[in-house]
């Protein structure tokens, strides 16, 4: 079975610009949630989608926005990026009834400039 | 909020000596608990997990943990390391509220474990 899948793995944004991240999920997973991950705060909650509906969300500024499609893909957007938002961005997603066993993808890695 | 602590940031050790990492988070209630490990260019993998049942779990690649209540705690060992296992470890909680739904995983900042040969 494939794993998580996200795109770009490699990412290079101007301050101010926006970004949008994909993830596909490992088939028959339907929760998918996203984490960012710094070498100062470490790995951060940023939100979680289940049935295209946003379940939970992490204390991130409203910049930080996703969606889920009835295929469980998942993107993520950052609007107006700044230096700090330079971040590994890690997707995981899990199935249903085992909600809290998340299996990761490789993440993105996003450069703001 | 939940808060994960792990208490070595840093660690190095000889092949086959024994591991431990220390891991504690801030209350109590219903959590489930899991050690992921991200070994160097790979993506994060979980270790173990700890949902309910038996506080001592077995993991792959010999990892085990343990989880006593009381302490509000969740250990990594592994009786006999080696140099395969130098790598990232993160320790995990989830809360399980009344509310039902999941929530994000709340991580530790991680220990970086490196087995010299």
């Amino acid at each position: 079975k494939a794993g998580v899948t996200q795109t770009p793995r490699y990412l290079i944004k101007t301050r101010g610009q926006q970004v949008t991240l994909s993830c596909s999920p490992i088939s028959g997973h339907r929760s998918v949630s996203w984490y960012q991950q710094t070498p100062g705060q470490g790995l951060q909650f940023l939100f979680e989608y289940f049935s295209e509906t946003q379940r939970n969300k992490g204390n991130f500024p409203g910049r930080f926005s996703g969606r889920q499609f009835s295929n469980s893909r998942s993107e993520m957007n950052v609007s107006t990026l700044e230096l700090g938002d330079s971040a590994l961005y890690l997707c995981a997603s899990s199935l249903p009834e085992t909600d809290y066993e998340q299996y990761f993808g490789p993440g993105t890695r996003l450069t703001v400039t | 909020a939940q808060s994960v602590s792990q208490h070595n940031h840093h660690v190095i050790l000889s092949e086959a000596a024994s591991l431990e990492l220390g891991c504690n988070y801030s209350y109590g209630g219903t959590v489930n608990l899991f050690w992921y490990v991200q070994y160097p260019g790979q993506h994060l993998q979980l270790l173990l997990k700890y949902f309910s049942g038996d506080p001592l779990v077995k993991g792959i690649k010999g990892f085990e943990a343990e989880f006593i209540k009381s302490k509000f705690s969740f250990n990594l060992r592994k009786p006999s390391v080696q140099w395969s296992d130098t790598a990232e470890y993160f320790c995990a909680v989830n809360d399980r509220y009344s509310g039902g739904g999941a929530d994000g995983l709340t991580f530790g900042k991680g220990t970086h474990l490196i087995i010299q040969p």
